[in-house]
């Protein structure tokens, strides 16, 4: 199975920092890595899917990158509705491996 | 586009339970769809996919059997009968909807999820 491997695990920002989570495969998937956001009690939202196709709604300060097996979510000017958990996932392979999460904490 | 899940509950190690996720707002049989589950306090773990025929499925490969889901695509909705229940299995339950027809078409996503149901595992 394709495991993916993000750090941090957690992140503590202030409003109007910026912000990198990475993630990485265990071998190449090409573009095919979504991000998501999580709040608590709710569903996973989709943020980006094909590595960098910002979803339709999301802000514009919200940026992915990479390819083959590193792949990086960035946030430019992380803002107090930001604070969440974000998970990666792989659609390359039909086992979907979701990323650990990397929770982003108010410093 | 609305998924609304439901079944969840408390179960007795062991047992059985059946969720299911009705759909709306959208052609349901022009898309795969999925489970994925989260554990109290973890992140999301995929469970299973369906194809929009039911011509492709897959599982993770920790559930080990246990696990079948199905859909039924004149009542707009798909099913996860869990068996042989683990206390490991107790987690929100949500369904999803993937962007294409099939599962394990490279480059899916999940832009549409159900509020999630809650399974408990526990004697």
């Amino acid at each position: 199975d394709i495991q993916m491997t993000q750090s941090p695990s957690s992140l503590s920002a202030s409003v109007g920092d910026r912000v990198t989570i990475t993630c990485r495969a265990s071998q190449s998937i090409r573009t095919s890595l979504n991000w998501y956001q999580q709040k608590p009690g709710t569903a996973p939202k989709l943020l980006i899917s094909f590595a960098s196709t910002l979803q339709n709604g999301v802000p514009s300060r919200f940026s992915g990158s990479g390819s083959g097996t590193d792949f990086t979510l960035t946030i430019t000017t992380v803002q107090p509705e930001d604070f969440a958990t974000y998970f990666c996932q792989q659609s390359y392979s039909s086992q979907y491996t979701f990323g650990q999460g990397t929770k982003l904490e108010i410093k | 586009v609305q998924l609304v899940d439901s079944g969840g509950g408390l179960v007795q190690p062991g047992r059985s339970l059946r969720l299911s996720c009705a759909a709306s707002g959208f052609t349901f049989d022009d898309f795969a769809m999925h489970w994925v589950r989260q554990a109290p306090g973890k992140g999301l773990e995929w469970v299973a996919g369906i194809s929009w025929n039911s011509g492709s499925i897959a599982y993770a490969h920790s559930l080990k059997g246990r696990f079948t889901i199905s859909r039924d695509n004149a009542k707009n909705s798909v099913v996860l009968q869990m068996n042989s229940l683990r206390s490991e299995d107790t987690a929100v339950y949500f369904c999803a909807r993937d962007s294409h027809s099939s599962v394990g078409a490279i480059g899916g996503y999940f832009a549409h999820w159900g509020q999630g149901t809650v399974v408990t595992v526990s004697s």
